[in-house]
């Protein structure tokens, strides 16, 4: 597609759930990237994808939380046992390392709410 | 380790005033440097970035940037407000390195408009 696209938008799940986020990220593009974006908290860096592997997964919060990619494009962002502190908008972006200056594409996010 | 501090969450400003959104950032390595705006609802859109090139920096809408090194700044601006420009505004940080990294954002600031 023209850009990165996320799904599902909007996610209401109970207390204990698990829940799967994906993302879709613009052909091509190599690097994909998961941010958390809560009220007062700006965005928040969770992890980061090349091809299929993920160099960097500092920022997942904890080990509730795992992404996966599969064939360099299609990634899968995993909250098992969802705690009311997870509700959040989580972004996903991607960007190509081929002459990269940085920039990323965002998607329009997938909002959770955990009641 | 790279970070942004914005300062002011909230801005709120006259239509036709001036817009100055401040950025200051910490890197141990040269950066580039990225502002993004975020409207309602919508995932992020760049406005403009700093790459090592010129310091005062154009990007979309009207707004600029400059690159001050010696104050460790990359403010915002726009000379006169539109009511459109209201939204959420994200500064961002990444390493200089040639190849895909993270972006680390500031927590972002909110601008208003009045009539």
């Amino acid at each position: 597609g023209a850009g990165v696209s996320q799904s599902p938008s909007n996610k209401v799940t109970e207390k204990g759930k698990d829940v799967e986020l994906r993302c879709d990220p613009i052909s091509g593009h190599t690097a994909l990237y998961w941010y958390r974006q809560s009220l007062g908290q700006g965005l928040e860096f969770l992890i980061y994808f090349q091809g299929n592997s993920a160099p960097d997964k500092s920022g997942l919060p904890s080990d509730r939380f795992s992404a996966e990619r599969t064939g360099g494009s299609v990634s899968t962002l995993t909250i098992q046992r969802t705690q009311q502190e997870d509700s959040a908008v989580y972004l996903c972006a991607s960007s190509s390392t081929y002459r990269d200056t940085g920039e990323l594409f965002f998607g329009e996010g997938s909002r959770l709410t955990v009641l | 380790a790279q970070s942004v501090t914005q300062l002011g969450s909230h801005v709120s400003v006259s239509e036709g005033a001036l817009v100055l959104l401040r950025c200051n950032y910490s890197s141990s390595v040269p950066p580039y440097l990225f502002w993004y705006v975020q409207y309602p609802n919508q995932g992020l859109q760049l406005l403009l970035k700093y790459t090592s090139a010129a310091t005062l920096v154009k990007g979309i809408n009207g707004f600029e940037a400059e690159f001050k090194k010696s104050e460790t700044s990359f403010h915002l601006t726009k000379p006169s407000a539109h009511m459109s420009d209201a939204a959420e505004y994200f500064c961002a940080v990444s390493p200089n390195t040639g190849t895909a990294s993270k972006l680390t954002f500031g927590t972002g600031t909110r601008l208003q408009v009045t009539l």
